[in-house]
């Protein structure tokens, strides 16, 4: 079974200018997730989609980023524009049911 | 606030030993908890779960206790073995509305298995 594909890996830009991230989640998850970890910290969510729908986006800094996940499949995490404490890694996750949820490798932002 | 602490950055084990790796969580709603192993420049990796209806899950080399009055779960490797170096995140979810499952992390404690 393929797992949750992300890309970029790597990505530096300068500040204020803008990111996005793909992702791709293992076939037949319904729900994704995405994640910031800052380094030194645990992953900390930004925004959950059931199917293509926005279950929980209450730690997502809506005025820079934005994320859409359409027909329920690949979905798409937009930095713009990107500051100094965007640095981190953001990670994608898919679940097909409670909890257990598989991550991607991650996308490491630095911004200079 | 941290709803799960990890109060160890790192862990230095002899191979063949037990690993014991603690986390204490405050929030009382929390009703499932899992740990995750991270390599560098990878993903998280799902290791075992427990559900607060039970005290103890064991799945091979690895268990995980929990003891709900004190708020606190550990996670023992035993034997330890090299590969078992990795950053080991305790992760706890509780239902709420909406059917967000949200996970909220510790920080990590940092584990190397000495040969």
């Amino acid at each position: 079974e393929a797992g949750v594909a992300q890309s970029p890996r790597y990505k530096i830009i300068e500040k204020r200018q803008s990111v996005a991230f793909w992702c791709n989640p293992i076939s037949g998850h319904a729900t994704l997730y995405w994640y910031q970890q800052i380094l030194g910290q645990g992953p900390k969510l930004l925004i959950q989609f059931q199917n293509n729908g926005v279950v929980d986006d209450s730690q997502l800094p809506k005025d820079r980023f934005s994320a859409e996940r359409l027909k329920g499949v690949d979905s798409t995490l937009k930095i713009q524009p990107a500051k100094l404490e965007d640095s981190a890694v953001y990670l994608c996750a898919s679940s097909p049911d409670r909890a257990e949820q598989y991550f991607g490798p991650g996308t490491r932002l630095t911004v200079t | 606030d941290q709803q799960v602490k990890q109060n160890s950055p790192s862990l230095s084990v002899q191979e063949g030993r037990i690993s014991i790796l603690n986390c204490d969580y405050t929030n009382s709603m929390f009703d499932y908890f899992l740990w995750y192993k991270k390599y560098p420049a990878e993903g998280p990796t799902f290791l075992i779960s427990i559900s607060s209806i039970k005290d103890k899950n064991e799945d091979g080399r690895f268990t995980v206790f929990l003891n709900k009055s004190a708020k606190h779960l550990s996670l023992h490797i035993v034997p330890s073995q090299p590969g078992d170096s990795a950053v080991y995140f305790c992760a706890a979810t509780s239902p709420t509305q909406g059917g967000s499952e949200k996970l909220v992390f510790g920080k990590g404690t940092k584990l190397t298995v000495n040969p």
